[in-house]
C-alpha cells in the first residue's frame, strides 16, 4: 500500500536545525510531489512548503521561506524537511504527505521538541 | 488569501445523534474543499475531498455539502469512534493548503 515512513523523534535546542526523512513506497515517487506539513500542539495543521519529486523544483510557505529547504534523493525514494534557526514556536509534529487534489496519504509523523 | 473558519470550535453530542459542523471560507473556492477527521496521536484521517465526495473506505454516515463559501460536514449518526477533531482543507494558492481551526466532537 501507499505510504510515508518518516525519521523517529528529535529534542533540539533553540538556534539548531533539524533534518527529517520521509520514505515513500508503494507507488511511482516520481508522480507526486511531497508535501510537509506541520501541526503545533492543540493547533491547526500548517502547510510548509513542497518539492517536485520528478525535477526538484520546489515552493515554500511565506511564513517558513527563509528557513526550510526540502529536498529528496529519489534512487531512496526519500524527501528530507531542513529547517534552521528552531524556536520553542517550532514544536510540532511534522509530516510529510502526498497531496493529489486534497491530501490522501500522511506519514506517520515526526515529534520535534524544541528546548533548552 | 483565504481564511476558513470553523463553527462550533466544540460540538457535544451523543452516540446516535446528527452531528453538523459547519466551515466559511473567506472568498468563493468553488466545491475545492476536503474534510479531514483526527484523533489524538494520529495523522488526519481523508473524509470528503471535493466538497461531497465520500474518500475511499469512509462509511455513508459520513456526508458533505455546500459550494462557494459555505461547507457542512454531516455525521448521521454518530458512532463512539466518531468523536474526534474535524478539520476543512482548501488548497489555494496552488501548491499551498489552507486547514481551518478544526471542530471537536466531543461526547456528551
Amino acid at each position: 500500500q501507499v505510504q510515508f515512513v518518516q525519521s523517529g523523534a528529535e529534542v533540539k535546542k533553540p538556534g539548531a536545525s533539524v533534518k527529517i526523512s520521509c520514505k515513500a513506497s508503494g507507488y511511482i515517487v516520481t508522480a507526486y510531489a511531497v508535501h510537509w506539513v506541520r501541526q503545533a500542539p492543540g493547533q491547526r495543521p500548517e502547510w510548509m512548503g513542497w518539492i517536485n519529486v520528478d525535477n526538484g523544483n520546489t515552493k515554500y510557505s511565506e511564513t517558513f521561506r527563509d528557513r526550510v529547504t526540502i529536498t529528496r534523493d529519489t534512487s531512496a525514494k526519500t524527501a528530507y524537511m531542513h529547517l534552521s534557526s528552531l524556536t520553542s514556536e517550532d514544536t510540532a509534529v511534522y509530516y510529510c504527505a502526498r497531496v493529489v487534489g486534497p491530501v490522501d496519504v500522511w506519514g506517520n509523523g515526526t515529534t520535534v521538541t524544541v528546548s533548552s | 488569501e483565504i481564511v476558513l473558519t470553523q463553527f462550533p470550535a466544540t460540538l457535544s453530542l451523543s452516540p446516535g445523534e446528527r452531528a453538523t459542523l459547519s466551515c466559511r471560507a473567506s472568498q468563493s473556492v468553488s466545491s475545492d474543499l476536503a474534510w479531514y477527521q483526527q484523533k489524538p496521536g494520529q495523522a488526519p484521517r481523508l473524509l470528503i475531498s471535493d466538497a461531497s465526495n465520500r474518500a475511499t473506505g469512509i462509511p455513508a454516515r459520513f456526508s458533505g455539502s455546500g459550494s462557494g463559501t459555505d461547507f457542512t460536514l454531516t455525521i448521521s449518526s454518530l458512532e463512539s469512534e466518531d468523536f474526534a477533531v474535524y478539520y476543512c482543507q482548501h488548497r489555494s494558492n496552488w501548491p499551498g493548503l489552507t486547514f481551518g481551526g478544526g471542530t471537536k466532537v466531543d461526547i456528551k
